[in-house]
């Protein structure tokens, strides 16, 4: 069964510094992992889906990359913000799972002014 | 605007009720999931369906049931069965099963009074 692990649970840095969020897999047929973004209370709002044959994927400040040989992702967010603060889930669809995705339990992010 | 809707934000269920959380796309998705998230842990999934009038079980479906009587509709139904229901509930829906990006709601909090 698949297993999404999140490391740190909770990490605070300071306005400016990147940000290097990790995610594990323990199975690497994957359709695709995806990353969301979720402040308290609210849904989650989707940053980045890279797909199994990609190695990364950007978007204005992020850039997520995928190892799947080792089972790994990695969210950058460059030049971090006090509005960066949240938390930040990762999830895996998994080939033999049609559509459901795996998450992990996710990286409470804290930037301070 | 596209997108999901959930309602309603905040439930309150008595002891023995059961409930109805209701979640609405018009995203023109196929498929629609129910995850259930508890402070600490990953998403959890209950109920998924790829089509209307098809559904099936999730991770933790007991104590819970769902229909899928139109394609932007799916509702889920918390029994009285469900003997630890309190949590935050997400609805999501996606294009197809393999491969493509998930969408999700803004949530329910269920609490058990």
């Amino acid at each position: 069964k698949q297993e999404v692990t999140q490391i740190p649970a909770a990490l605070s840095v300071p306005e400016g510094e990147n940000l290097v969020l990790n995610c594990s897999f323990t199975d690497s047929a994957i359709y695709n992992l995806q990353w969301f973004r979720q402040d308290p209370g609210k849904g989650l709002t989707s940053l980045l889906l890279i797909q199994s044959s990609q190695r990364e994927q950007t978007s204005g400040r992020l850039n997520a990359s995928l190892d799947k040989s080792s089972g790994r992702s990695t969210l950058y967010i460059a030049a971090s913000q006090p509005g960066d603060s949240a938390t930040y889930l990762c999830a895996v669809m998994t080939t033999d799972s049609w559509g459901k995705l795996q998450f992990g339990a996710g990286t409470q992010v804290v930037v301070t002014p | 605007d596209g997108g999901i809707t959930q309602s309603p934000k905040y439930l309150f269920r008595k002891e023995g009720q059961n409930v109805t959380l209701s979640c609405e796309q018009n995203l023109n998705h196929d498929a629609m999931y129910w995850y259930r998230q508890d402070p600490g842990q990953g998403l959890r999934l209950i109920y998924y369906s790829q089509i209307v009038n098809d559904f099936q079980k999730g991770d933790i479906a007991e104590g819970y049931s769902v229909s899928r009587e139109k394609k932007e509709s799916f509702p889920l139904t918390v029994t009285s069965a469900q003997k630890n229901p309190t949590a935050f509930y997400l609805c999501a829906s996606s294009t197809e099963g393999g491969g493509t990006e998930a969408f999700f709601g803004q949530g329910t909090r269920l609490t058990v009074v």
